[in-house]
This record gives C-alpha cells, sequence and structure tokens, in this order.
C-alpha cells in the first residue's frame, strides 16, 4: 500500500521567513495530494491540494510542488505569521472511483517565532 | 450550514467495553469516512462509506464496524475496546465517490479515552 514520509518532522521560522515541508510517497499510482493544517485540539484543516496533472498550485501566501517522478510533493508557506503555527500533514491518495481513502504521513510541527 | 458533526466530543471507557460514535455530514456530502488519529500521529484510514455500502477498509480489526444510514449519517462501534483504542476518532465527508470526493472535509472528532 501507499506510505507517505514528510520530513524534518519540526521546523522552527521566524516570523516573515519562508518555509518548506516535503512529502514522499511510494505508490506511483497516486494522484491526489492535500495538505491538512491541524492547530492544537482543533480538526484537520485541508489548505491547499494538487492533482497529479498539475506541476504546481498557489493560494495566496501558500503553493504546493509536485514531483511526479521523484514521487515527492512540497509545500511553501511564504511570509510566515505566527498564526501559521501549527502541526501540518501531507496525504496521498489515488482516488479508483470505487474509494479514495488518504494515506497521511505522521505530520511536521512548523513553529514560527514573533 | 453545518460543517461535520460529531458526538460525542469526548468519553471515558473500560477495557473490554464497547463505543458508539456518531457522524453526521455536510448536508449534501453522500460519503462518510473514519479516520483514527493517534497523539502525535497521523491520521490512520478505518472505513470509508458511500450511498450505505462500505467502499474501502483500513488495516483494523474486525472490532471496528460501522455503517451509514439512508440520511448518510454514520456510526462507527468498536468492540472489545483496548488500551491503545485511545485516540481522536475523526469522520470526514465527501460530496461523492468521482473526481471530488478525495475532497474531505474533517469533523472535530471524538477523543477517546481508555483506561
Amino acid at each position: 500500500g501507499e506510505n507517505v514520509e514528510q520530513h524534518p518532522s519540526t521546523l522552527s521560522v521566524q516570523e516573515g521567513d519562508s518555509a518548506v515541508i516535503k512529502c514522499t510517497y511510494s505508490d506511483s499510482a497516486s494522484n491526489y495530494f492535500p495538505w491538512y493544517k491541524q492547530e492544537l485540539g482543533k480538526r484537520p484543516q485541508l489548505i491547499i491540494d494538487i492533482r497529479s496533472n498539475v506541476g504546481e498550485k498557489k493560494d495566496q501566501r501558500i503553493a504546493v510542488t509536485l514531483n511526479k517522478t521523484a514521487k515527492h510533493f512540497s509545500l511553501h508557506i511564504t511570509e510566515t505569521q505566527p498564526e501559521d503555527s501549527a502541526v501540518y500533514f501531507c496525504a496521498a491518495s489515488y482516488n479508483t472511483g470505487a474509494n479514495s481513502k488518504l494515506t497521511f504521513g505522521k505530520g511536521i510541527t512548523l513553529s514560527v517565532r514573533p | 450550514d453545518a460543517g461535520v458533526t460529531q458526538s460525542p466530543t469526548h468519553l471515558i471507557k473500560t477495557r473490554g467495553q464497547q463505543v458508539t460514535l456518531r457522524c453526521s455530514p455536510i448536508s449534501g456530502h453522500k460519503s462518510v469516512s473514519w479516520y483514527q488519529q493517534v497523539l502525535g500521529q497521523g491520521p490512520q484510514f478505518i472505513f470509508q462509506y458511500y450511498e450505505k455500502e462500505e467502499r474501502g477498509r483500513g488495516n483494523f480489526p474486525d472490532r471496528f464496524s460501522a455503517r451509514q444510514f439512508p440520511n448518510y449519517s454514520s456510526e462507527l462501534n468498536v468492540n472489545a475496546l483496548l488500551l491503545g483504542d485511545s485516540a481522536l476518532y475523526l469522520c470526514a465527508s465527501s460530496l461523492t465517490l468521482g473526481a471530488g470526493a478525495n475532497v474531505l472535509t474533517f469533523g472535530a472528532g471524538s477523543r477517546l479515552t481508555v483506561l
């Protein structure tokens, strides 16, 4: 089955700097890659996603890039703010049309220092 | 419009007991998925239901079962609870099983503690 790994497990940046979080996946058939943000005690919230037919997607300060050949995708956050501090999970999915389970990584704790 | 709602929010059980968790999807969403999130880990897929049929099952023992009702709400049952079942149980809904199905919206979860 699919295996998703995230590195590093923690990341600390200064407010205003950029943060890059990387994920690798194992199943070349995976075709959907979302990123979720989970603040302490709260639900995971989708912040951006990308499908396998696209190499990059941007939404204001966040962007995701996908390298299908290397089987990795990255989350880029620019001009980080203290409210960006949270755990970020990447996931991969192969939507067969029969089911669409997500396989998550273990998460990265991002700390933005004011 | 309400999001995904789950109940109860917190519960404490002892080993060997049984628990039922409930989920109501976003209005109009026909697919419900259940995930287990152990502290410090990412969510792990348990089940997906669509139109009352099981459409996917993760690597969990038969002690875990679920069902979906005609109004698309869902229940997750866990029998013979073990200490290792302590976790946040997340319900997520999605519109269909088609191209947009992967876009999951999560509920706030049910925090289960097994003593």
